[in-house]
């Protein structure tokens, strides 16, 4: 039983356009959610999270929002860059201690 | 150190035998996580450290699998009789209260079982 379902395997953007990278949770009750961002031979790299208190985060390019009453966070990347290529990783948690991670989507963006 | 440091970075095993991985984390922090992560897989909760006590252990496999943190910094991931589904990248994370929500994650252990 999957908690976090990340259900697109891959996404391909063009450089300069928004990127929107979506997961879908079953258990009402999470704290936070979070977005890792994962090279190839390197562990995952936090990028950013929200509390379930609220409805959007912003860092520089990133945006995350969150959808309780759907279940569904996003991930915008705006303006997305090839440096953006990674597979990105939707997780969420009780008081961030353990987390619960999607499959991962794959995003490449191109020139 | 600056990061989450693991060693090795690769393993090789045969399968029925013991192996350990180490993680060193970021000086400091006092939670200190394991994950595996299988292929085409995200990042699965093992076991979880505050201090020198397992606060959560909920995540490993079976019996086959223990974690330790002696002195409340290193911590040593062990697979007894290991088996070719034991096969993974191993991620170890650290974080630190006041760090807010997000671990830093290492590179991993990638352990082969042959």
């Amino acid at each position: 039983d999957q908690q976090v379902k990340q259900n697109s395997p891959s996404l391909s953007v063009q450089e300069g356009r928004i990127s929107i990278l979506n997961c879908d949770y079953t258990n009402s009750m999470f704290d936070y959610f979070l977005w890792y961002k994962k090279y190839p031979a390197e562990g995952p790299t936090f990028l950013i999270s929200i509390s379930s208190i609220k409805d959007k985060n912003e860092d520089g390019r990133f945006t995350v929002f969150l959808n309780k009453s759907a279940k569904h966070l996003s991930l915008h990347i705006v303006p997305s860059q090839p440096g953006d290529s990674a597979v990105y990783f939707c997780a969420a948690g009780f008081n961030t201690d353990k987390l619960i991670f999607g499959t991962g989507t794959r995003l490449q963006v191109f020139p | 150190g600056a990061g989450v440091s693991q060693t090795p970075s690769n393993k090789v095993t045969e399968k029925g035998k013991y192996v350990e991985l180490r993680c060193d984390p970021i000086s400091g922090h006092t939670a200190l996580y394991w994950y595996r992560q299988s292929l085409g897989q995200g990042p699965e909760f093992l076991i979880y450290f505050q201090g020198t006590g397992a606060a959560d252990d909920s995540g490993l496999p079976n019996d086959r699998f223990f974690a330790v943190r002696p002195e409340g910094s290193v911590s040593t991931l062990k697979i007894q009789r290991t088996e070719r589904g034991d096969s993974a990248v191993y991620l170890c994370a650290s974080s630190s209260t006041e760090q807010g929500p997000g671990y830093t994650f290492g590179s991993g252990t990638r352990l082969t079982v042959v």
